[in-house]
């Protein structure tokens, strides 16, 4: 399968633990971008990078929040002491950006957390 | 504030029918629209975007969308449902903000396809 790939799909961990997600874009996709869903809602928009530079954190990402992506290829998601309220599902997405505004992002299985 | 409606929380058709999900948007500037399903369990899938151009832009499963710019709406649209059709749309416009392009999305809208 070539498509964006997301682990682990399930996470399950208790208040205060720390948790870590890994994302793999399609190959060639120099963009990679993180969300986050909650039940009823669309996708809020994190963060993102181009290649390895992260160049925006939505507000939504508090201090607890880190992401990276060291060799402009898979990315990992961690959040620090887990609270209950980070219970969601957890989308990654990757695009090919050749300067055109109307990139198309494809999006991976998706993570789902719950904080306990 | 840029922003994008669905209205609808949820559409029921009979398989067969057409079916319109409806989507407005408020952007400043030319919009970038998209639509995506996502099946249960499952991440977005991309159906069809419009740029420029034709106001009627085709996409994947048979979908197809009609940008309107007096309205500002991209409802989208299938001129026969299908069972299989039964998710969960989201609509989507890509915005210029100060950090770059950003994607908003709506709150989505769940079809349900009545064999």
């Amino acid at each position: 399968d070539t498509g964006v790939s997301q682990d682990p799909r399930h996470k399950i961990t208790k208040r205060g633990q720390n948790v870590t997600f890994r994302c793999d874009p399609i190959s060639e996709h120099n963009r990679l971008y993180w969300y986050r869903q909650t039940l009823g809602q669309g996708p809020e928009f994190l963060t993102y990078f181009q290649n390895e530079a992260q160049l925006e954190k939505s507000r939504l990402l508090s201090d607890r929040f880190s992401a990276e992506r060291p060799k402009g290829s898979f990315s990992t998601l961690e959040i620090q002491r887990t609270e209950q309220g980070d219970s969601a599902m957890y989308l990654c997405a990757s695009s090919l950006v050749t300067g055109a505004r109307g990139e198309t992002q494809y999006f991976g299985p998706g993570t789902r957390l719950l904080v306990l | 504030a840029q922003s994008v409606a669905q209205p609808e929380d949820q559409v029921n058709v009979a398989e067969g029918n057409p079916l319109t999900v409806k989507c407005t948007y408020s952007v400043s500037g030319n919009p970038y629209l998209f639509w995506y399903v996502q099946y249960p369990n499952r991440g977005l899938q991309f159906l069809l975007k419009y740029i420029t151009g034709d106001n009627l832009v085709k996409g994947s499963y048979g979908f197809e969308a009609e940008f309107n710019k007096s309205q500002t709406s991209f409802h989208l649209k299938k001129p026969s449902a299908l069972v299989s059709d039964s998710a969960l749309y989201f609509c989507a416009v890509r915005v210029l903000n100060t950090g770059g392009f950003k994607t908003i999305f709506g709150a989505g809208t769940r079809l349900f396809v009545k064999a």
